[in-house]
């Protein structure tokens, strides 16, 4: 079974701009969540879709927002980007049933904003 | 609301030495717990979990208990490679549908 992809992989933007980052789960799972990995804050949950809707959204601005699609494949957009946005974003998946399931992640988009 | 507190790193061990790294949660309820493992340049792969108290997670000759009376989680490895170089992240899930995770713990094996 194929595992999560995340495209694009590696990202340069500059300030001010936006960005569409693009997440497709393991076949079968309806739940997608959003990390932010950061040297300086860890691993920090951004959302978490199921079923096109979110159930559940981390501290973060509202220029970090994201959707789902029926077939389950989620998108994530930052708006007017800020140097502090440079991370590396990952995905993860899991069938959506509990909390306390196993979430799978994928290799990661890693942005880095100029 | 729910915490993981994880040694801090790095961790520098020769080939075949034991490893050990803490872990201590703080949650309500009862959590799912994980260790999950990134090596350079890549997402996380899920190394091992515990969905119930004294439940034993393993994989590749890691181990971790899961134990509510010390609220622990520590992973372990008997005789650790260069291969096992890498970060190491310990993880809580529960009912708020998603992972909180601890620091991460950089762990470099020498030959």
């Amino acid at each position: 079974k194929a595992g999560v992809t995340q495209t694009p992989r590696y990202l340069i933007k500059t300030r001010g701009q936006q960005v569409t980052l693009s997440c497709s789960p393991i076949s079968g799972h309806r739940s997608v969540s959003w990390y932010q990995q950061t040297p300086g804050q860890g691993l920090q949950f951004l959302f978490e879709y199921f079923s096109e809707t979110q159930r559940n959204k981390g501290n973060f601005p509202g220029r970090f927002s994201g959707r789902q699609f029926s077939n389950s494949r989620s998108e994530m957009n930052v708006s007017t980007l800020e140097l502090g946005d440079s991370a590396l974003y990952l995905c993860a998946s899991s069938l959506g049933t509990s909390g306390r399931e196993t979430q799978y992640f994928g290799p990661g988009t890693r942005l880095l904003v100029l | 609301g729910n915490s993981v507190t994880q040694m801090e790193g790095p961790v520098t061990l020769s080939e075949e030495a034991f490893l050990t790294i803490n872990c201590t949660y703080t949650a309500t309820g009862y959590p799912s717990l994980f260790w999950y493992v990134q090596y350079p340049g890549e997402g996380l792969q899920l190394l091992l979990k515990a969905t119930k108290a004294d439940d034993k997670g393993s994989n590749k000759g890691f181990e971790a208990t899961y134990r509510k009376e010390t609220t622990s989680f520590h992973l372990e490895k008997g005789s650790v490679q260069v291969s096992d170089s890498a970060v190491y992240f310990c993880a809580l899930g529960g009912s708020a549908r998603q992972l909180t995770f601890g620091s991460g713990t950089q762990l470099t094996v020498l030959p």
